[in-house]
């Protein structure tokens, strides 16, 4: 069973830094992409950051791009997401979420909650 | 990018109902849309990717078609566990964009 575990989230105050952790199981994680995904409370699914399989390829969205950083450890079946420069508007629950090999996401995490105030 | 415009946003629907959920993409991205389903408090699932083949193990009555650049997610027959919310992608190009979200209430 695939399973995909985040940790990292908590309160932060404005203009702080996170880094949030994902952790893959159930699955040869050196061989996909992966993806976050955030959810600010009450509201849709915006995609954030995708990293390939062996993290040559990176891709952001232009609300985080320069402030989110995203990384991976194949060997510890880890994702990384650094945060840095979080505003209020970044408070969100955070998913971690594996892409196909035709690049839908089609596994996620529990996710992780990210509180942004002072 | 691409924007995924979704509607409806709320849908009221009883058991035993068929409805349609739609969503229009502003440019071309072939057959590369996904459908989620989220219940409350849960993270989102897989339901339906390339337009219409199903996950392993998601139910049959639901179903997924394409006209042009409009894309249609099906549940034939409402279940008790179909009331969620559902999310359509778009995985043709990056950034990856969603549609807004169809809230699929008990009526």
């Amino acid at each position: 069973e695939v399973r995909l575990v985040e940790s990292g989230g908590g309160l932060v105050q404005p203009g702080g830094s996170l880094r949030l952790s994902c952790v893959g199981s159930g699955f040869d994680f050196s061989f996909y992409g992966l993806n976050w995904v955030r959810q600010a409370p009450g509201k849709g699914l915006e995609w954030l950051s995708f990293i390939s399989d062996r993290g040559d390829t990176i891709h952001y969205a232009d609300s985080v791009k320069g402030r989110f950083t995203v990384s991976r450890d194949n060997a510890g079946n880890s994702l990384f997401l650094h945060l840095s420069g979080l505003r209020v508007d970044d408070t969100a629950n955070y998913y971690c979420a594996r892409t196909s090999s035709w690049h839908y996401v089609d596994n996620w995490g529990l996710g992780a909650q990210v509180t942004v105030s002072s | 990018d691409i924007q995924m415009t979704q509607s409806p946003s709320t849908l009221s629907a009883s058991v035993g109902d068929s409805v349609t959920i739609t969503c229009r993409a502003s440019g071309d991205i072939g057959a590369w849309v996904a459908w989620h389903q989220q219940k409350p408090g849960e993270a989102p699932n897989l339901l339906i990717y390339k337009v219409s083949l199903l996950k392993s193990g998601v139910p049959s009555r639901f179903s997924g078609s394409k006209s042009g650049t409009e894309f249609t997610l099906t549940i034939s027959g409402l279940q008790p566990d179909d009331f969620a919310t559902y999310y359509c992608q778009q995985y043709d190009t990056y950034p990856l964009t969603f549609g807004g979200g169809t809230k699929v209430e008990i009526k």
